[in-house]
């Protein structure tokens, strides 16, 4: 089945500093890719839908500044957490809905979490 | 809008015995429904998903679900848990977008042997 890596699939990092995570689709072309973010024993919660060559849509309440993305390609987006603080550590989700099957097909990477010290 | 209740939080089932996973949804919609589950520090991998065929649906690893329109549930079973079942589990329903979903709150499995 369709595959969607993403990476680094944990992190620590320094307050202050900017972490930079990658959702790739292995083998399906992705228009459109999700993040999501999940604190410790609570579900998914999206945070912006991107969308290859277009700006992302951010969901209300996200800070489209501090948490920037990029889908450059059909097969990569980014999400950059800016000026990362304590209270940003979390478990960070992407999926990737393929082109080729119907809409409510997606896939979902393996997650990364960021420790902000 | 579009919500997902999963009643429970925590459930526990001895190995061998019939798992019963609880969610409601409501709808402006007919909507697409979705199982997913969790295990620890990974991402979210399908169970099964409605998409207003069949309302009882087979998914992997001996699941299934039964969407019920008059009592807006779509509730997971098995009727035999295995060890390897324990994760936590996420129903799911598209929201406002073609390919937004909305999860439930999780409910977390546990099997004891």
């Amino acid at each position: 089945g369709a595959v969607v890596s993403q990476h680094p699939s944990r992190v620590i990092c320094k307050s202050g500093t900017s972490v930079k995570i990658e959702c790739r689709s292995l083998d399906f072309q992705a228009t459109t890719m999700f993040w999501y973010r999940q604190f410790p024993k609570q579900s998914l919660m999206l945070m912006a839908t991107s969308n290859e060559g277009s700006k992302a849509t951010y969901e209300q309440g996200v800070e489209k500044d501090k948490f920037l993305i990029n889908h450059a390609s059909l097969t990569l987006s980014t999400l950059t957490v800016t000026s990362a603080h304590p209270e940003d550590s979390s478990f960070y989700i992407c999926s990737a809905a393929e082109m080729a099957l119907r809409n409510e097909k997606l896939f979902f990477g393996s997650g990364t979490q960021l420790s902000v010290l | 809008a579009q919500s997902v209740t999963q009643l429970g939080s925590h459930v526990s089932v001895s190995e061998g015995a019939l798992v019963l996973l609880r969610c409601n949804y409501s709808s402006s919609v007919p909507p697409y429904l979705f199982w997913y589950v969790q295990y620890p520090n990974q991402g979210l991998q399908l169970l099964l998903k409605y998409t207003s065929a069949a309302t009882l649906v087979k998914g992997i690893n001996g699941f299934e679900a039964e969407f019920k329109k008059s009592e807006t549930s779509f509730h997971l079973t098995k009727p035999s848990a295995h060890m390897s079942d324990a994760a936590e589990y996420f129903c799911a329903v598209n929201g406002q977008g073609a390919q937004k979903l909305v999860f439930g709150q999780g409910t977390r499995l546990t099997i004891n042997p």
